[in-house]
């Protein structure tokens, strides 16, 4: 059964650092592409980052954020550095399709992150 | 950046009702269109991908189609656990992009 677990959510307060884990099981994430969408309170979703052997950010997050993963653990990572207010969300770890094309086909529940001072 | 425009944001029906929701691309897309279905509190769920293939699992009252920059998400016979919000995201090109939603109420 495909999962995927976020965490690491957090106040945080503006100019600062977070990183949020996504723990996942059912499938490893050595074999497919993986992303990052975030969304904030009542507000759209927004694309954050893909990881598919090379990195995409969206320009938003380019510079300030690095996605990442780890084999051994099978998770996925996002480091997130001079956070913004703009920044609050809830933030999605999403498997991309084996297809090769980047749509989301498992998501996780998501991890909120507030920026505020 | 490719710009997806959703319309309407809102959208007041009745079970039973056919409801059809429109996703217009700045660019061409090429088919690379995919329909999400999103409860509150929820995480989004994947309807339909290559702007009209069914994921599995998903009812048949979910249909898509459309090519080129104009795209429709159709649900034939709205039910009861359809009441949700629905975006459109192309994923033709560097990154993706989703529209701004529809939110489909009683």
């Amino acid at each position: 059964q495909v999962q995927l677990v976020e965490s690491g959510g957090d106040f945080v307060k503006p100019g600062g650092s977070l990183r949020l884990s996504c723990a996942v099981s059912g499938f490893s994430v050595s074999d497919f592409h993986m992303g990052w969408i975030r969304q904030a309170p009542g507000k759209g979703l927004e694309w954050v980052s893909t990881l598919i052997g090379d990195t995409k950010y969206a320009d938003s997050v380019k510079g300030r954020f690095t996605i990442s993963r780890d084999h051994a653990k099978n998770s996925l990572y996002l480091q997130m550095t001079s956070l913004r207010a703009e920044d609050t969300a809830v933030y999605y770890c999403a498997r991309l399709s084996n297809s090769g094309y980047d749509y989301f086909d498992n998501w996780g529940q998501g991890t909120l992150v507030t920026v505020s001072s | 950046d490719i710009q997806m425009t959703q319309s309407p944001s809102t959208l007041s029906a009745s079970v039973g009702d056919r409801v059809t929701i429109t996703c217009r691309a700045s660019q061409t897309l090429n088919n690379w269109l995919a329909w999400y279905q999103q409860k509150p509190g929820k995480a989004p769920n994947l309807l339909i991908y290559d702007a009209s293939t069914l994921e599995s699992g998903v009812p048949s009252r979910f249909s898509g189609s459309g090519s080129g920059t104009e795209f429709t998400l159709t649900i034939s016979s709205l039910q009861p656990d359809d009441f949700a919000s629905y975006y459109c995201q192309q994923y033709n090109g560097y990154g993706t992009t989703f529209g701004g939603g529809t939110k489909v109420e009683i």
